[in-house]
Formats: structure tokens, C-alpha cells, sequence
């Protein structure tokens, strides 16, 4: 099973809202992303847990804050977001952490979020 | 750095037409390729995968092979289907503390 959820799928909220976005995986995977995608880009990378310890922020806006509360949960807080932040949040896992063994990741469904 | 160049899209063919989607790629020490598979509304799906040079990657019919004198792992497909609609993402992981590096992707169109 290769599988990652994410919930919500879809999420609206207002600039001065306060959300969170959460990921699950059971595959035993020691790695989880959190990925940002624009309509019709690439996923751009946001943050990286390797052995549920942040090992990399991609100069993220402190408006976004990771965590991983154990080694199959992966957490977006939100708070102040602007309109320009609405996009597909992804979720995605590898078994091991970048550069090591394995390195294909698993995507899960994404959340959509509107900034309004 | 590490990079991965995909050809222009979109890309609109007929149904049970051939189908390549070409990808080159930039990388010091020697990079596992993927193409990924991005359908409306969904996440994305590992398509296949090869890890050395002169590996085949296949899956659903489509296939990729790892050419080291080229720097190139081209998607093929012999048949294409409506279904087959979706953007399609080339990438590569080399070691070292760096993830997964894609391309920018490729949106197919099949038409009946």
C-alpha cells in the first residue's frame, strides 16, 4: 500500500483565520514533505521531516508552520495567510530521507485552499 | 545544479496515437529518474522509475529508459487512451541532502 491521505480536500479561510492542514502515511516511511503548486507549475518545495525532525525549510514564510507530531502524522498550521497563498497543498513520503536509499516520494491528494 | 528540462506542452493527440514526451536532465553523481503523473484535480502518482544507466521503466504501457550518453529518459507510449489525459512530470533524486528535482511538466490532451 503506497498510499497518503491528506484532509481537508478543500479549505477556504479568511486572511485572519487560523487552520491546519494534516497528512497521514502507514507505510513505515521515515520522510514527509510538505509541497506549495501553483495552476499549471511544477510543486515547489516547502519544508522537509527526516526522522520526524524539520531538516529542511525552503525560506518559508513564517506564516506557515510544519509539524510532526510522530512519524506517520505531518502538520500545516496556518495563520495570516495572504490570497496569493491559495494553491494545492501536497503531502508526499519516502521511505528514506533525501539522498538516502530510496528516493522516490508518494504524493497524496492535496488540499485546495482559497485565501479570500 | 541539478535540473530537469521537459519538451513544451500542451501536447494533443488522437487516440491510439503514438506518444513521446521528451526529458533531458542536468546532474552531478548519478541521479535516479521518475516521471510522474498528475491527473485533473488529483495528486501525483509515481508513473515509473529507473535507477541506473540503460534501465527500462515501465508501467500501464508506458515506458522510459535511462540513456546516459544522452542525459535523457523519454515517456513512451504505443497507444495512447482518453484517460491517458493528465500533466506529466519528469524528475530525478541524486544523494546528498537534496529531494526529488522536476521538470516543469507536460500537459497531454487525448481526443476521441
Amino acid at each position: 500500500d503506497t498510499e497518503v491521505t491528506q484532509t481537508p480536500k478543500h479549505l477556504v479561510m479568511g486572511m485572519t483565520n487560523k487552520k491546519s492542514l494534516k497528512c497521514e502515511q502507514h507505510m513505515g516511511h521515515r520522510a514527509m514533505y510538505w509541497y506549495k503548486q501553483k495552476a499549471k507549475k511544477p510543486p515547489e518545495l516547502m519544508f522537509v521531516y527526516s526522522y520526524e525532525k524539520l531538516s529542511i525549510n525552503e525560506s518559508v514564510p513564517s506564516r506557515f508552520s510544519p509539524e510532526c507530531p510522530n512519524s506517520s502524522l505531518l502538520n500545516l498550521h496556518l495563520h495570516a495567510l495572504q490570497p496569493e497563498d491559495s494553491a494545492l497543498y501536497l503531502c508526499a513520503s519516502s521511505q528514506d530521507p533525501p539522498g538516502q536509499g530510496a528516493l522516490e516520494q508518494y504524493f497524496g491528494p492535496g488540499t485546495r485552499l482559497t485565501v479570500t | 545544479g541539478d535540473s530537469v528540462t521537459q519538451m513544451e506542452g500542451p501536447v494533443t493527440l488522437s487516440e491510439e496515437a503514438f506518444l513521446t514526451i521528451n526529458c533531458t536532465y542536468t546532474a552531478t553523481g548519478y541521479p535516479s529518474l521518475f516521471w510522474y503523473v498528475q491527473y485533473p484535480g488529483e495528486g501525483l502518482q509515481l508513473l515509473l522509475k529507473a535507477t541506473k544507466a540503460d534501465d527500462k521503466g515501465s508501467n500501464k504501457g508506458f515506458e522510459a529508459t535511462y540513456r546516459k550518453e544522452t542525459t535523457s529518459f523519454h515517456l513512451e507510449k504505443g497507444s495512447v487512451q482518453v484517460s491517458d489525459s493528465a500533466v506529466y512530470f519528469c524528475a530525478l533524486g541524486v544523494s546528498g541532502n537534496t529531494p526529488l528535482v522536476f521538470g516543469k511538466g507536460t500537459r497531454l490532451s487525448v481526443i476521441a
